[in-house]
C-alpha cells in the first residue's frame, strides 16, 4: 500500500534559522512527488512536483531534493510568512486515474 | 482566471441528514478530484472525475457519491451523516498540460453534530 511519512509533525524556527522537512515514501511506480503550503482555513497550495531521483527545485527560500525513498523541503533563512503546514504527497497513476496521496503535514512556525 | 470554487464555505448538519457540496474548477479543466481533510487522517482521497466519468474512488463507504457535469462543474453528497463525516472535504481541479497538478478550492467546512 502507498504510505507517506512526514518528520517532524511539527517544527519551531526562529527567524533566520534554517532548517529541512522530510517526507519518506513507499509507493509502487512513482509518477510524481508534490510539495504543497497550507495556511489556516485554505486549501493547499502548490509548490514543487519532483519527478526523478537528483533532481531539485527553488522558490525564493524554499528548495525542494528527491532521492529513490525520500524528500526534503530545505528552508532558508525563514521569516514568519512561511509560517504554515508543509504537504508532501506522491502521484500514483493507474490507466487513466490519477490520485494523491498525501502525509499528515508537517507545521511550521516561524518566530521573530 | 477564476480558481476553484467550492459552495458552501461552512455547513452545520445533524447526524443522519445529508449534504451536497459544491465544486466549480477552474475554466478548461476537465478533472475534478475530492478529497476529505481530518486533524488525525491528513487528506484522503475520495474520487476523480473526468468528462462526467468516475474514474478513481478511494477507500469510502457508499454513502460517499460525487457527480459531474457537462460543465465540468461537480457536487459530492453524503448521506445519512456520521459524527466522524466532520471535516474539511476540498476540490481539486487539473488540467491537461501534463504537469498533473491540482489545484484546490479553500474547502467546504462540514461540522456534523
Amino acid at each position: 500500500e502507498d504510505q507517506v511519512t512526514q518528520s517532524p509533525e511539527a517544527l519551531r524556527l526562529q527567524e533566520g534559522e534554517s532548517s529541512s522537512l522530510n517526507c519518506s515514501y513507499t509507493v509502487s511506480g512513482l509518477r510524481g512527488l508534490f510539495w504543497y503550503r497550507q495556511d489556516p482555513g485554505k486549501g493547499p497550495e502548490f509548490l514543487f512536483t519532483l519527478y526523478s531521483a537528483g533532481e531539485e527545485k527553488e522558490k525564493e527560500r524554499l528548495k525542494a531534493t528527491l532521492t529513490k525513498k525520500e524528500s526534503f523541503l530545505h528552508i532558508t533563512a525563514p521569516k514568519p510568512e512561511d509560517s504554515a503546514t508543509y504537504l508532501c504527497a506522491v502521484q500514483v497513476v493507474t490507466g487513466t486515474a490519477s490520485k494523491l496521496t498525501f502525509g499528515t503535514g508537517t507545521r511550521l512556525q516561524v518566530t521573530l | 482566471k477564476a480558481g476553484v470554487t467550492q459552495t458552501p464555505r461552512y455547513l452545520i448538519k445533524t447526524r443522519g441528514q445529508q449534504v451536497t457540496l459544491s465544486c466549480s474548477p477552474i475554466s478548461g479543466h476537465r478533472s475534478v478530484s475530492w478529497y476529505q481533510q481530518t486533524p488525525g487522517q491528513g487528506l484522503q482521497f475520495l474520487f476523480e472525475y473526468f468528462s462526467e466519468t468516475q474514474r478513481n474512488k478511494g477507500n469510502f463507504p457508499g454513502r460517499f457519491s460525487g457527480r459531474q457535469f457537462s460543465n465540468s462543474r461537480s457536487e459530492m453528497n453524503v448521506s445519512t451523516l456520521e459524527l466522524g463525516d466532520s471535516a474539511l472535504y476540498l476540490c481539486a481541479s487539473r488540467g491537461t498540460s501534463g504537469a498533473n497538478v491540482l489545484t484546490f478550492g479553500a474547502g467546504s467546512r462540514l461540522t456534523v453534530l
